[in-house]
């Protein structure tokens, strides 16, 4: 059964780069997959920050950016800041109706 | 402004039955698809299943086909979860959310606990 990977954790220092991706334990991400990726902070329900690979929600500010990067499918956040620490999680469209989310990545910013 | 409230969670023996309900507002609720997403106490978002707008279609993933049933009544704005033999693992906090643009889910419900314990 094919998994979705996603980086356990990552960390960044408060004005940098930092890139996190979206994988396939079998296979390469597309667009075909329509990957999405959600924003979670302990005790809170998720916010949606991408969606189809790079279209960014209502009022999602533009330091983060959606790609394909290889063979995944990647979330980049500029200029991280404080309040950009949280969990972030991938979903992709696996066909037939289906979804899998990643199993996340905690981003610490320090 | 997009509404999402879920209830009827709470305690569940193993084995026992339990529906949730979520209610929808501000927006055209016999448009969109919905989903129900469920996250385990400390562990991650786990994608259960979809209900086409008009309830023509409906997906689920593995873990809870055959078991659990989506359905909606779009007369009421109302969404549901008919969960039967739950399991003690399946005690999570169980989120509906709205099937948005080109398949991803844009808006989210702030979530019912569910906890299945004897």
């Amino acid at each position: 059964q094919t998994v979705v990977t996603q980086e356990p954790s990552f960390s960044v220092s408060p004005g940098g780069t930092v890139t996190l991706t979206c994988g396939l334990t079998s296979g390469s991400v597309s667009t075909d997959y329509y990957p999405s990726w959600y924003q979670q902070t302990p005790g809170q329900a998720p916010r949606t920050l991408m969606y189809n690979t790079n279209t960014r929600s209502s009022g999602v500010p533009d330091r983060f950016s959606g790609s394909i990067l290889g063979n995944k499918a990647a979330l980049t956040i500029t200029g991280a800041q404080a309040d950009d620490e949280s969990d972030y999680y991938c979903v992709l469209f696996m066909g037939g109706g289906i979804w899998v989310f990643g199993g996340g990545t905690k981003l610490t910013v320090l | 402004q997009v509404h999402l409230v879920e209830s009827g969670g709470g305690v569940v023996q193993p084995g026992r039955s339990l529906r949730l309900s979520c209610a929808a507002s501000g927006f055209t609720f016999s448009s969109y698809g919905m989903h129900w997403v469920r996250q385990a106490p400390g562990k991650g978002l786990e994608w259960m299943a979809v209900i086409w707008y008009d309830g023509s279609k409906k997906y689920y993933a593995d873990a809870v086909k055959g078991r659990f049933t989506i359905s909606r009544d779009n007369s009421k704005n109302m969404l549901y979860l008919q969960m039967n033999s739950l399991r003690a693992e399946e005690t999570a906090v169980y989120y509906c959310a709205r099937y948005g643009p080109e398949k991803g889910i844009d808006y989210w419900g702030q979530g019912t606990l569910v906890t299945v314990s004897s």
